[in-house]
C-alpha cells in the first residue's frame, strides 16, 4: 500500500537554528516527490518537486533532497516567518494519485 | 488571475442534509482533485479527475459524488451529511497528468451537526 510518513510531527526552533524535516515514502512507480507549505486557514502552497534520487532544489533558506526511500527538507538559519506546516506528497504512477503525509508543524521563535 | 476558487468558505449542515461544494479553475488544467484534511491526518484524497467526463475514486470516497462535465468545474456532492464528514475540504488542479505542481483552493470548512 502506498504510504508517506513525515517526522517529526512538530518541531520548535530558535531563530537561526538549522534543522531538517524527514519524509519517508513507499509508493509504486514514484513520479514525483512534492513539498508544500501550509499556513493556518489557507490551502497548501507549492515549494518543490523532485523527480529522481540525488536531485536537490533550493529556495531561499529551504533545500529539498531526494533518495530512493526518503526526502529531506533542510531549513538553514530559519526566521519566524518560516513557521508553518510543511507537507510532503508523493505521486504514485501506479495509481495516478498524489499521496500526502500528515505534515510537520514548524514553529520558529525569535 | 483567480487560480482555483472554492465556494463556500464555511458551511454548517444538519445530519442527513445534502450539499455541493463548488470548485472552479481558470488555468485549463486537466487534472483536478478533492481532498479532506483532518487534524493529525494530513490531506486524504476523496475523488479525482484526469479530464472532462472522467472521474475516479481516491482513498476515502464513501459518501461523496463527483462529476466533471467541463474542464473548469469539479463539484463535490455530499449525499447525506454525517458528523464524520466534518472537515476542511480542499480542491486542487494540476497541469499534465497530475505529477506537477498542484494549485489549491482556499478550502471549505464544513461542520455537520
Amino acid at each position: 500500500e502506498d504510504q508517506v510518513t513525515q517526522s517529526p510531527e512538530a518541531l520548535r526552533l530558535q531563530e537561526g537554528e538549522s534543522s531538517s524535516l524527514n519524509c519517508s515514502y513507499t509508493v509504486s512507480g514514484l513520479r514525483g516527490l512534492f513539498w508544500y507549505r501550509q499556513d493556518p486557514g489557507k490551502g497548501p502552497e507549492f515549494l518543490f518537486t523532485l523527480y529522481s534520487a540525488g536531485e536537490e532544489k533550493e529556495k531561499e533558506r529551504l533545500k529539498a533532497t531526494l533518495t530512493k526511500k526518503e526526502s529531506f527538507l533542510h531549513i538553514t538559519a530559519p526566521k519566524p516567518e518560516d513557521s508553518a506546516t510543511y507537507l510532503c506528497a508523493a505521486f504514485s504512477g501506479g495509481y495516478n494519485k498524489l499521496i500526502f503525509g500528515a505534515g510537520t508543524r514548524l514553529a520558529v521563535h525569535p | 488571475n483567480a487560480g482555483v476558487t472554492q465556494t463556500p468558505k464555511f458551511q454548517v449542515l444538519k445530519t442527513g442534509q445534502s450539499m455541493t461544494l463548488q470548485c472552479a479553475q481558470d488555468m485549463n488544467h486537466e487534472y483536478m482533485s478533492w481532498y479532506r484534511q483532518d487534524p493529525g491526518m494530513g490531506l486524504r484524497l476523496i475523488h479525482y479527475s484526469v479530464g472532462a467526463g472522467i472521474t475516479d475514486q481516491g482513498e476515502v470516497p464513501n459518501g461523496y459524488n463527483v462529476s466533471r462535465s467541463t474542464t473548469e468545474d469539479f463539484p463535490l456532492r455530499l449525499l447525506s451529511a454525517a458528523p464524520s464528514q466534518t472537515s476542511v475540504y480542499f480542491c486542487a488542479s494540476t497541469n499534465n497528468r497530475g505529477n506537477t505542481e498542484a494549485f489549491f483552493g482556499q478550502g471549505t470548512r464544513l461542520t455537520v451537526v
